[in-house]
Order: structure tokens, then C-alpha cells, then sequence
């Protein structure tokens, strides 16, 4: 079935530096998603991605939607402690909420004051 | 309501036993979902409704796990005759036109 590969499993980093994680598919989405998960709760929607090469922000986060439409990219600027948790990216093959997510494994992140 | 509610929050099954898992989606939401989210994982996605029709339930694990949505609000996901394996935490979320609302999630332990 359809899978992501998604890298870095986890980062500690500190307080101000930028982060940068990744996913991979060996399929094609037309949707790209970033996914926070905060423990005990559900993932909560970062950003979006609806066209090939397309690159959006969010405040200090930004993800882009590869031009292969099999990758996408979340950076992460100047970090602070409450971005802390797990970061997930998900693959959706239309747009809109009718279908289903491929969630990668997650990064975990851990920020060091 | 405001948001996706799910209970139990919290559910520790013998083996052996039925469990049912229950979402409240946010009202007026067309879409609901099913997902399974082990340890350490991302979410896998179980089934899904759109209004009372189960339209898609290619991820349920085995024909133990049975999902209904009668009424098209509410939804029951229940699990016959639970098995270690079936520890996970259940999320479920609802939509409509734009993108997902997840709950809380219920997490399930089988002892």
C-alpha cells in the first residue's frame, strides 16, 4: 500500500534555531498536509498544500509541495519551547475532506530553552 | 458542538471483551472518519462515512471491528473479542468541505 517516509525520526534542538523534517512517497498526492500532535490529543492542521511546487507559511512555519508531487518539506524558524511535539506529514490523494490521509511516522521535537 | 468529542477517553479491556468507541462529530459535518494510531506511529486510517453510508472500510483490521453511523451524526466503533494488538489509540474525525477536525482520540488498552 501506499506509505511516507518521513525524516527526521526525532531532533533536539535549541531554543531560536530553525528545524527542517521532510516526507517522501513513492506515490503520487495531490494534497499535502503538516500535522502537529500535542500528547493526548489529536493532530491539529499546520498548513496545507494543494498544488505541485506551491510553498506557504504559517507565522515561523513554512512547507512547500514538491514539484514530483511524491515530497514535501516544514521548516520550522527560530524555535521556541512550545513547539514542542510531534509533527506529521499526511498525503491525500483529492482535496477537500472526502478522502482519506497517509500520515507518515511523525518527528518527534524536543526544544531545549 | 465546538469540536470532534470521542469517549471514552480512556478504556482498559480484558482480553476477550467487547469494547465500543463512540464520536460525536462537529454538527453538520458530512464526512466522518476512523483512524488507529500504535504506538510511536502515525495514524492509519480505518473507515469512513459519508452521512450513514460507510462508504469506505478497506482499513479495518479484521471483521472483528465493525463501525456504524445510523443517523448520520453520531458514530460507534466497536471491537469484538479484543486482542493485545488492538491497543492503539482510536481518533476519529469529521469534515465537511475544507479539511479534517480531529478528536481526542480514545485510547485503548487490552490486558
Amino acid at each position: 500500500g501506499q506509505q511516507l517516509n518521513q525524516s527526521p525520526q526525532s531532533m533536539f534542538i535549541q531554543e531560536g534555531e530553525d528545524v527542517s523534517m521532510n516526507c517522501t512517497s513513492s506515490s503520487i498526492f495531490n494534497t499535502w498536509l503538516w500535522y502537529k500532535q500535542d500528547p493526548g490529543e489529536g493532530p491539529v492542521l499546520l498548513i496545507a498544500l494543494y498544488k505541485a511546487g506551491e510553498l506557504t507559511s504559517n507565522g515561523r512555519l513554512t512547507a512547500q509541495f514538491g514539484i514530483t508531487r511524491k515530497d514535501s518539506f516544514l521548516n520550522i524558524s527560530a524555535s521556541i519551547p512550545s513547539d514542542v511535539g510531534i509533527y506529521f506529514c499526511a498525503g491525500q490523494l483529492g482535496p477537500g475532506g472526502y478522502n482519506k490521509l497517509i500520515f507518515g511516522a511523525g518527528t518527534r521535537l524536543a526544544v531545549h530553552p | 458542538g465546538a469540536g470532534v468529542s470521542q469517549s471514552p477517553r480512556y478504556k482498559v479491556a480484558k482480553r476477550g471483551q467487547d469494547v465500543a468507541l463512540r464520536c460525536d462529530p462537529i454538527s453538520g459535518h458530512v464526512s466522518l472518519f476512523w483512524y488507529q494510531q500504535a504506538l510511536g506511529q502515525g495514524p492509519e486510517f480505518l473507515t469512513y462515512f459519508q452521512n450513514e453510508a460507510q462508504l469506505d472500510k478497506s482499513g479495518l483490521p479484521s471483521d472483528r471491528f465493525f463501525a456504524e453511523r445510523p443517523e448520520g451524526s453520531v458514530s460507534t466503533l466497536k471491537i469484538q473479542r479484543t486482542q493485545q494488538e488492538d491497543s492503539a489509540v482510536y481518533l476519529c474525525a469529521s469534515s465537511a468541505a475544507g479539511g479534517y477536525t480531529f478528536g481526542s482520540g480514545t485510547r485503548l488498552t487490552v490486558v
